[in-house]
């Protein structure tokens, strides 16, 4: 069964650090990773979506990396602001309907 | 125990006609959530529930979608006129408290739909 592991559980930086979010994963038979951001209350948003042939993906100062073989990816975020505070998910998909999420990562960047 | 449970699992329906789809989350869990994902794009949060309050529909991308969830625990989703952009698969989430803790997300399978 896969399983999806994500250090640190939380976080606190302030504002302007850089910061990297960790994601491991146990099968590499994936389609895909993504990674998520969700606010207190709110639906999951997708962030950025890496298919199992890619490297990378950014967006804006958000960088993806994957390493299927090793199961691993990474979320760096440049230049931290408050409002990216929120709890990260990163998420692979194995086959067509399943997702496995991880357990998040609640960053808090400090004004 | 029961997970959450979603279906038909695969609908395939012609484009135009309408089409339900329904979750039956974990007993007792107060907050539900639909999600969709189509192919090669992210999950796409479509419609939030929590208790007795007003769902969070702020995700739901036309008016040809809406979604009831009847006494707090089994939720259907209909699409109206349905439009080929709308095949993607169809995810539900229950959460087991007030809290909304992602990692008490429980998904379904999801509802795999093809408009054709």
């Amino acid at each position: 069964k896969q399983e999806v592991t994500q250090i640190p559980a939380a976080l606190s930086v302030p504002e302007g650090e850089n910061l990297v979010l960790n994601c491991s994963f146990t099968d590499s038979a994936i389609y895909n990773l993504q990674w998520f951001r969700q606010d207190p209350g709110k639906g999951l948003t997708s962030l950025l979506l890496i298919q199992s042939s890619q490297r990378e993906q950014t967006s804006g100062r958000l960088n993806a990396s994957l390493d299927k073989s090793s199961g691993r990816s990474t979320l760096y975020i440049a230049a931290s602001q408050p409002g990216d505070s929120a709890t990260y998910l990163c998420a692979v998909t194995p086959g067509a309907n399943n997702l496995f999420f991880g357990t998040g990562t609640r960053l808090t960047v400090i004004p | 125990g029961a997970g959450v449970s979603q279906s038909p699992s695969n609908k395939v329906t012609e484009k135009g006609k309408d089409v339900e789809l329904r979750c039956d989350p974990i007993s007792g869990h107060t907050a539900l959530y639909w999600y969709r994902q189509s192919l090669g794009q992210g999950l796409e949060f479509l419609i939030y529930f929590q208790g007795n309050s007003a769902p969070d529909k702020s995700g739901l991308p036309s008016d040809r979608f809406s979604a009831e969830r009847t006494g707090g625990s089994v939720s259907t989703l209909t699409i109206q006129r349905t439009q080929q952009e709308d095949s993607a698969v169809y995810l539900c989430a229950s959460v087991p408290s007030a809290s909304g803790r992602v990692y008490e997300q429980y998904f379904g399978p999801g509802t795999r739909l093809t408009v054709t």
